[in-house]
């Protein structure tokens, strides 16, 4: 079946350090991943993607990895700082008629001053 | 600019009445998306919408409905309300890329609909 999970529910780091959140996927015909990132009270925030043909993609202090092998995605986190507190959510992608999004049930991440 | 903007913010229904709750996509986005997401959890997909005609639907039963207006805002409507319908409800736009590429989702702030 189409599932997208989550290994930790939640992340605690000190500020300045590098965070890592991981994301299992079970869904091989899936053409996207996205990391989204939830405030509270607030929709989700696309942060970066990864198209599957790929296998690493960086962005502003984001890194998404992604290993087809273990189905396995990671979102890295350079530098943390307070205000990247949120839920991440993954979410993959198949490029059909309904362009549907299926998340994973979240990672909450809490930054230490 | 602005976003995709939701109404109402808040929403608070008994048991068994109906509820319709709006969105309006971004300018330019003619595809619509709604999806639910109770406290806790990831969000889950429920319609997707493009030149008013349904493309998608998730696993959610026939009290579920929506339809695109032509100046592509939206509406959801939810009929005889569970207690388990209580969650946020999302809207999501995008520019459709007719299948050859991914394009980004942005959402709304949402709807918060509690049931009692």
């Amino acid at each position: 079946g189409e599932s997208v999970g989550l290994h930790l529910p939640t992340l605690s780091v000190q500020e300045g350090d590098n965070s890592i959140i991981n994301c299992a996927y079970s869904n091989s015909a899936s053409d996207y991943f996205i990391w989204y990132k939830q405030e509270s009270g607030k929709g989700p925030q696309f942060i970066i993607d990864i198209r599957s043909n790929m296998d690493k993609r960086q962005g502003q202090r984001v890194t998404v990895l992604l290993n087809k092998t273990v189905k396995h995605l990671s979102l890295q986190i350079a530098a943390t700082q307070p205000g990247d507190s949120a839920v991440y959510f993954c979410a993959e992608n198949l490029l059909d008629s309904s362009y549907k999004l299926i998340f994973g049930s979240g990672t909450r991440l809490l930054v230490r001053p | 600019d602005a976003g995709v903007t939701q109404s109402p913010t808040h929403l608070i229904k008994t048991r068994g009445q109906h509820v319709t709750l709006r969105c309006s996509p971004i300018s330019g986005h003619k595809s619509v998306s709604w999806y639910q997401q109770v406290l806790g959890q990831g969000p889950q997909f429920i319609f997707q919408y493009y030149e008013k005609e349904e493309r998608g639907r998730g696993n959610f039963p026939d009290r579920f409905s929506a339809r695109q207006f032509p100046n592509y805002s939206s509406e959801l409507n939810v009929n005889a309300l569970l207690l388990g319908d209580s969650a946020l409800y999302l809207c999501a736009s995008r520019i459709p890329s007719g299948g050859s590429s991914y394009n980004e989702q942005f959402f709304g702030p949402g709807t918060r609909l509690t049931v009692l």
